[in-house]
């Protein structure tokens, strides 16, 4: 089975640049998170999607940030302009639903590293 | 905030020894789950263990929570080296379908 896709895997910007991520989740997987980690720190949730629907994006610096996930598969996050203090790992994950006691194991991409400088 | 905390931020031992990490959280929670992060890559999910059971096991691991004192612990036995790693523990509950993690445990195991 085919993890979790992300793409670019590193970026250098300058501040004040702009920049774009894209995640491709677990197929059939219906809830997609964009989590931010900036070193020596745990992962920040971004924002959540069920579908192509935002659940959470109460994180997301959306003066700045932005992402989407049109037709409920793949998604991308915007990042314009870019601060400094934007470098950090992004990572995107996927898990089959939000709900349910039983919870869901969240499935992990390997990251896109963003060093803004 | 769910956020859980793990305790202690790093852990240096030698292979063949155990390795013990606790997470402690602040509010009711449905589960809570173990993942480790190698350097460099995305975090692997390890083991989930609901907020009905007390403990459980998956090969060399072992997990037990403790609602009471709304703390979990993750038992490492006869480490290797390829088990250094960050470990992370992830609660949700509350109300939120938001799954939170903690700073993590750094742990480096000596060959």
């Amino acid at each position: 089975e085919a993890g979790v896709a992300q793409s670019p895997r590193y970026k250098i910007i300058e501040k004040r640049q702009s920049v774009a991520f894209w995640c491709n989740p677990i197929s059939g997987h219906a809830t997609l998170y964009w989590y931010q980690q900036i070193l020596g720190q745990g992962p920040k949730l971004l924002i959540q999607f069920q579908n192509n629907g935002v659940v959470d994006d109460s994180q997301l610096p959306k003066d700045r940030f932005s992402a989407e996930r049109l037709k409920g598969v793949d998604s991308t996050l915007k990042i314009q302009p870019a601060k400094l203090e934007d470098s950090a790992v992004y990572l995107c994950a996927s898990s089959l639903a939000v709900t349910g006691f039983s919870g869901n194991t969240i499935y992990f991409g390997e990251g896109s590293w963003l060093t803004v400088v | 905030s769910q956020q859980g905390e793990e305790d202690p931020q790093a852990l240096s031992i030698q292979e063949g020894e155990n390795a013990t990490m606790n997470c402690s959280y602040k509010t009711s929670i449905n589960n809570l789950q173990w993942y480790r992060q190698n350097s460099g890559r995305g975090l692997v999910h390890l083991i989930l263990i609901r907020s009905n059971e007390r403990e459980k096991h998956s090969g060399r691991l072992r997990v037990t929570l403790d609602t009471s004192k709304k703390s979990s612990s993750l038992l490492i036995t006869a480490s290797r080296a390829a088990d250094t790693a960050s470990y992370f523990c992830a609660t949700k509950g509350g109300g939120s379908y938001i799954p939170t993690f903690g700073r993590g445990t750094s742990l480096i195991v000596h060959p």
